[in-house]
C-alpha cells in the first residue's frame, strides 16, 4: 500500500449504529487529519493529531469519536448519526505537525457516508 | 474569522486555451499557499504550493501569489477535458489559539474544458 488509505469506501448506516472509520498512512508523516466534505460547502476540519495527541477539535459533536493509536492509524467512531452527517469523511495526513509554515496536506480516497 | 474566497464557478474555458483561476484571502499573516485538484467523487491532489511572492511554474500549471493584494491564482496552459475538475485553494495560517498551523480552504471553483 501507498500513500494514504481509508476503509470503508462506502458506508451506509442507520442512526441508532455504530461504526468506525479507518484511515492508514505510508508516508511517514507526523500528523494526520479529519476532514468532513459536504456538497458546495469547504473542507471542514474535524480533528488533528500531531505525533499521536489531539492538537485540534473544532467543535465536533460528540456523536464522532477519534483514535490514534499511532502515527500511523487513525479511526473515526461514528454513533448515533444524524441525516445531516451524510457526507464524504476524508482522511489526510502531513509531515508538518501544523507548527511548520509548509504543511502539504495528502488526502485518502475519502469514505461517502449515509446516515437512513 | 479568517476565510478563504473563491468563485465557485463553473468557469468554463475551451480546450488549448489557458484558464485562470483565483483566490482571495483575509489573513495578512498566512505564508503559504496550495492548490489541489479534486476530480467528481474523488479526493483533493495537490498540484502546486506556493511561499513567496511572484510565479512558480510546473509543467503546464503557474501558481502566482501576490502577498501584498492577498490573492494567489492558478493559471493552466493549453487545458485539456482531462483538466476539468474542482479546484481548491488552501491558506496555511496561524490559529488564534495556540501558535499551530491550520488549511483553512475556499469551497473551490469548477472548471470545465470544452473540447
Amino acid at each position: 500500500e501507498t500513500g494514504v488509505t481509508q476503509t470503508p469506501r462506502h458506508l451506509v448506516m442507520g442512526m441508532t449504529n455504530k461504526k468506525s472509520l479507518k484511515c492508514e498512512q505510508h508516508l511517514g508523516h507526523n500528523a494526520m487529519y479529519w476532514y468532513k466534505q459536504s456538497a458546495k460547502k469547504p473542507l471542514e476540519l474535524m480533528f488533528v493529531y500531531n505525533f499521536k495527541e489531539q492538537t485540534e477539535n473544532n467543535s465536533v459533536p460528540s456523536r464522532f469519536s477519534p483514535e490514534c493509536p499511532n502515527s500511523s492509524h487513525l479511526f473515526l467512531h461514528l454513533h448515533t448519526l444524524q441525516p445531516e452527517d451524510s457526507a464524504l469523511y476524508l482522511c489526510a495526513s502531513s509531515q508538518s505537525p501544523g507548527r511548520e509554515i509548509s504543511n502539504e496536506q495528502y488526502f485518502g480516497p475519502g469514505t461517502r457516508l449515509t446516515v437512513t | 474569522q479568517k476565510e478563504v474566497e473563491q468563485n465557485s464557478g463553473p468557469l468554463s474555458v475551451p480546450e488549448g486555451a489557458i484558464a485562470s483561476l483565483n483566490c482571495t484571502y483575509s489573513d495578512r499573516g498566512s505564508q503559504s499557499f496550495f492548490w489541489y485538484r479534486q476530480y467528481s467523487g474523488k479526493s483533493p491532489e495537490l498540484i502546486m504550493s506556493i511561499y513567496s511572492n511572484g510565479d512558480k511554474e510546473d509543467g503546464r500549471f503557474t501558481a502566482q501569489l501576490n502577498k501584498a493584494s492577498q490573492y494567489v491564482s492558478l493559471l493552466i496552459r493549453d487545458s485539456q477535458p482531462s483538466d476539468s475538475a474542482t479546484y481548491l485553494c488552501a491558506v496555511n495560517t496561524l490559529t488564534s489559539m495556540d501558535s499551530n498551523y491550520q488549511l483553512i480552504w475556499g469551497a473551490g471553483t469548477k472548471l470545465i474544458i470544452k473540447p
